[in-house]
């Protein structure tokens, strides 16, 4: 059964780079039947879709975010990236990772438990 | 991209049916036939329950529905459950390989 699982980075300091990874386990990211994308949740609002990753390299961005937003896959093909650059408070969030289907249809299924990243010097 | 238009909350008897709105666009909701809604539970992460407008993934009761008209969607939760009582929150595609998420929707089951 696929099971994914953030990086546990907790607290960024405004203006740096927040980094997480979430690690694939009971399948394999270099399938090319799935993508794999990052959502985050701010404490007590709604979902928004971050960005996704084709096993191949091919990148698909939020355009709201899309000038911070780096997401990378790992030469193990068992871990994929994110990294968010100069983060500020309402950067604060859940993040979560999770496989979908194709960059149309975006059927998220199953997601990560989440990881909560707080924004705060 | 905007978000899609949730009500707030929502809120039915055990044995009742609901049904929670998602409005969009003809930019989003109204132009593909890729909506999806996710359950989710206090402190857990989203569950998938309906996608491509209608259908459901194995293992989530009938007892959920979607449908859409127009720029429309809508969840349908009949047979009201106590389990059932969570947070929903309806995507849509929106072109240019971008998805947009409505803003929630509270079930409470009275």
């Amino acid at each position: 059964q696929l099971q994914l699982q953030e990086s546990v980075p907790g607290l960024v300091k405004p203006s740096e780079t927040l980094s997480l990874t979430c690690t694939v386990s009971g399948g394999s990211i270099s399938s090319s039947t799935y993508y794999w994308g990052w959502i985050r949740q701010p404490p007590g609002k709604g979902l928004e879709w971050i960005g996704s990753l084709f096993y191949d390299g091919r990148t698909y961005y939020n355009p709201s975010l899309k000038s911070r937003v780096t997401i990378s896959v790992d030469t193990s093909k068992t871990q994929f990236s994110l990294k968010l650059r100069s983060v500020i408070a309402a950067d604060t969030a859940v993040y979560y990772c999770a496989r979908h289907s194709t960059v149309t249809s975006f059927i998220f299924d199953p997601w990560g438990p989440g990881t909560l990243v707080t924004v705060s010097s | 991209q905007s978000a899609l238009t949730q009500p707030p909350s929502a809120s039915g008897s055990p044995g009742q049916s609901v049904t929670i709105s998602c409005t969009g666009t003809s930019s989003d909701v109204g132009g593909y036939n890729y909506v999806s809604w996710y359950q989710q539970h206090p402190g857990k992460a989203p569950k998938l329950m309906i996608y491509e407008v209608s259908k459901r993934p194995s293992g989530v009761p009938d007892r959920f529905s979607g449908s859409k008209s127009d720029s429309t969607a809508s969840l349908t939760v009949s047979g009201l459950q106590t389990e059932d009582e969570a947070d929903y929150y309806c995507s849509s595609y929106a072109g240019s390989n971008n998805v947009v998420f409505g803003g929630g929707t509270e079930l409470t089951v009275l």
